[in-house]
């Protein structure tokens, strides 16, 4: 199957800074997507983005599919946006049922 | 609208018993999948339906029983509980229609001492 690796796997910031998270697959992909999981266990899907560049407010995701990887980026981080960060992929682009997931990126974003 | 509901949200069960997660959703969604999530890990596919009477193996099915026989619901059965089966269970249901968007529920934490 696919194997998706996810850096760093922790990262603590202070309120107001930016962030890179990456996340390399090892195979080819038509389905790729970033979830945040809030301390609480919720699971909220943050993008959905098989290539290209996507924003949302102060989230950005770009994914260069020819090169494997895709990058999740956070400005101006608020304590809310703590939490696990991950990235699923899955080489079918409808298949949002059959994703792989990598293990994440803790964020602790403190005050 | 409620989403995707998962029942009951905490279970302790004892080694060799079975047990139903429940998992509905009002989307009229054609996906939906089963994952567990262990302590500092990502999510593992479990079984995985792309409609009513269609069910199919993920990555981690052993000890694992789905049925579909509705669009709304989709049942996990643990047929012998173990402690390794000890995790956070999350149903997701996804359909084209939706945009890509994946909706999960709250999540099944499971104890098996």
């Amino acid at each position: 199957g696919i194997q998706v690796e996810q850096s760093p796997p922790d990262l603590i910031l202070q309120e107001g800074a930016n962030s890179t998270l990456r996340c390399n697959f090892s195979d080819s992909v038509n389905n790729l997507q970033w979830f945040h999981q809030n301390p609480w266990g919720q699971l909220i899907n943050l993008f959905y983005i098989p290539s290209g560049t996507k924003q949302n407010g102060r989230l950005s995701a770009t994914t260069v599919a020819t090169e494997r990887y895709s990058l999740l980026y956070i400005s101006s981080s608020q304590t809310t946006d703590s939490g696990v960060y991950f990235c699923a992929v899955d080489r079918e682009e409808t298949s949002g049922s059959r994703l792989t997931f990598g293990e994440g990126t803790q964020l602790t974003v403190n005050p | 609208n409620a989403g995707v509901t998962q029942t009951p949200k905490f279970q302790v069960l004892k080694t060799g018993q079975s047990m139903t997660l429940q998992c509905a959703q009002d989307m009229n969604h054609e996906y939906m999948s089963w994952y567990r999530q262990d302590p500092g890990m990502g999510l593992r596919l479990i079984h995985y339906s792309v409609g009513a009477g269609i069910t199919d193996q993920g990555e981690v099915p052993n000890g694992y029983n789905v049925s579909r026989s509705t669009t709304e619901d989709f049942p996990l059965r643990l047929l012998s509980a173990a402690p390794s089966q000890t995790s956070v269970y999350f149903c997701a249901s996804f359909d084209w229609s939706s945009g890509n968007t994946i909706y999960f529920g709250e999540g099944s934490w499971l104890t098996v001492v």
